[in-house]
């Protein structure tokens, strides 16, 4: 299996910090990344998938890059509503597997 | 808009089996395939396996020997059971859309979307 490396995880921030997520795969996996928001109490909400396709409905201050074995999550400004946890996940081979997750909170 | 909505028991004994119906409502079913994830209590996640409206699988190796995912296309519904089951299989189960595939290709790289609302199984004596 792909081990999903992610780092921190956990980040105190500010409202209108810049916000950055990092997940590093095991081995490559072209730009077969997925990122997901998960609030407490509720399933976890695909943000980002492809490393930087932007969801219907996902603000602009959320943008995913890299491929390979390095990728990265940017919130450009954090907002109040963005206070959540944050997942990676592959899906370049069977089964896709998730990082172990990113808390943000607030400073 | 799909939509998919999520039942089953919540509490079971140890070597009982899990047993889990997600519907989904809106959208097309066929093409698609449908997942079962799990979240641990300590956050982790775990995909199970998956299905498409032909029955075709593919399960998680570590879990392959208990796990049976089936599919009703008459209902536009598809079920996870995991016989079994100990403490460790604690956790949230969540359905989620899967890949979509069509004339033999699949869009590949694509995330889980949507989720149900998921389903909290404990396994307790």
């Amino acid at each position: 299996d792909i081990q999903m490396t992610q780092s921190p995880s956990s980040l105190s921030a500010s409202v209108g910090d810049r916000v950055t997520i990092t997940c590093r795969p095991s081995q490559s996996i072209s730009n077969y990344l997925s990122w997901y928001q998960q609030k407490p109490g509720k399933a976890p909400r695909l943000l980002i998938d492809a490393a930087s396709s932007l969801q219907s409905g996902v603000p602009s201050r959320f943008s995913g890059s890299g491929s390979g074995t390095d990728f990265t999550l940017t919130i450009s400004s954090l907002q109040s509503e963005d206070f959540a946890t944050y997942y990676c996940q592959q899906s370049y081979t069977t089964p896709p597997t998730f990082g172990g997750g990113t808390k943000v909170e607030i400073k | 808009q799909v939509l998919l909505q999520q039942w089953g028991a919540g509490l079971l004994k140890p070597s009982e089996t899990l047993s889990l119906t997600c519907a989904v409502n809106g959208g097309s079913f066929s093409g698609y395939f449908w997942t079962w994830i799990r979240q641990f209590p300590g956050k982790g996640l775990q995909w199970i396996g998956n299905i498409n409206h032909r029955g075709n699988s593919d399960y998680d190796p570590s879990l392959k020997s208990r796990v049976t995912i089936s599919v009703d296309t008459s209902k536009n519904h598809f079920s996870l059971e995991l016989n079994s089951v100990t403490a460790a299989d604690t956790a949230v189960y969540y359905c989620a859309r899967d890949i979509y595939c069509s004339g033999g290709r699949c869009s590949v790289g694509i995330g889980f979307d949507p989720w149900g609302q998921g389903t909290l199984v404990t396994v307790s004596s």
